[in-house]
């Protein structure tokens, strides 16, 4: 079965310090994965997004994922983290079954500490 | 960017009572919305496909007679939680693509969410 891996459930950094969320999918075809970010009070926001070319994507924000297909991964990473970055941060990738599905994963709740 | 709205963005009901809740694609046609359901701390799970026009696809496991689904129009879907009970109380998120068609590379765009508290 279709599935994605977040296997970090909150992650604290400091301020100015570099990130990385890991995520891992279990998916047979080529999948189109997403990074999305979810504040308090607000909808989740689409950062990044990988279909295919450059498995390297740059997203907003700062932000930019790799792509690793030998490794069914598809980290999200940061040079330098905000204090306004803190919040919840969700892997998805999407199914081609006939419609359009998004799978998430469980989420990694990131802790900016200054 | 497209926008979503969500109408309430929290409600509080008495058990047994039907609760709806709207999503909007504000500037954009959907033919098709997605609604979510997500637990405290937990990620969001796909409930329902809302198409417009059809019935909606419900995802295993989820109660199509607790969770009615109408898309009326290119711009509204709705989900009614009917005879709401506490296990019901959770965060609904709708969300809707940006083109008409279907296609896993469609940017799909969330709603806030809305609040259920069922007492």
């Amino acid at each position: 079965a279709q599935s994605v891996t977040q296997p970090d459930i909150h992650i604290t950094v400091s301020e100015g310090a570099s990130l990385e969320l890991r995520c891992n999918y279990s998916y047979g075809a080529t999948p189109y994965l997403f990074w999305y970010v979810q504040s308090p009070g607000q909808g989740l926001q689409l950062l990044l997004k990988y279909f295919s070319g450059d498995t390297l994507v740059q997203g907003i924000k700062g932000f930019e994922a790799e792509f690793k297909r030998s490794q069914s991964s598809f980290n999200l990473r940061k040079p330098s983290v905000h204090w306004s970055d803190a919040a919840e941060y969700f892997c998805a990738v999407a199914l081609n079954t006939g419609g359009f599905k998004t799978i998430f994963g469980a989420g990694t709740r990131l802790f900016v500490k200054a | 960017g497209a926008v979503v709205s969500q109408h309430p963005s929290w409600v509080i009901c008495k058990s047994g009572t039907s609760v709806k809740i709207e999503c909007r694609s504000l500037d954009f046609q959907a033919t098709t919305m997605f609604w979510y359901r997500q637990f405290p701390k937990q990620s969001l799970m796909l409930m329902a496909t809302s198409n417009e026009g059809s019935k909606a696809t419900y995802e295993q496991g989820v109660e199509k007679d607790k969770f009615l689904i109408n898309h009326a129009s290119l711009t509204l879907s709705t989900l009614t939680v009917t005879s709401a009970h506490p296990e019901d109380s959770s965060f609904y998120i709708c969300s809707a693509p940006l083109s008409s068609g279907i296609s896993s590379t469609d940017t799909q765009y969330f709603g806030p969410g809305t609040r259920l508290t069922v007492l």
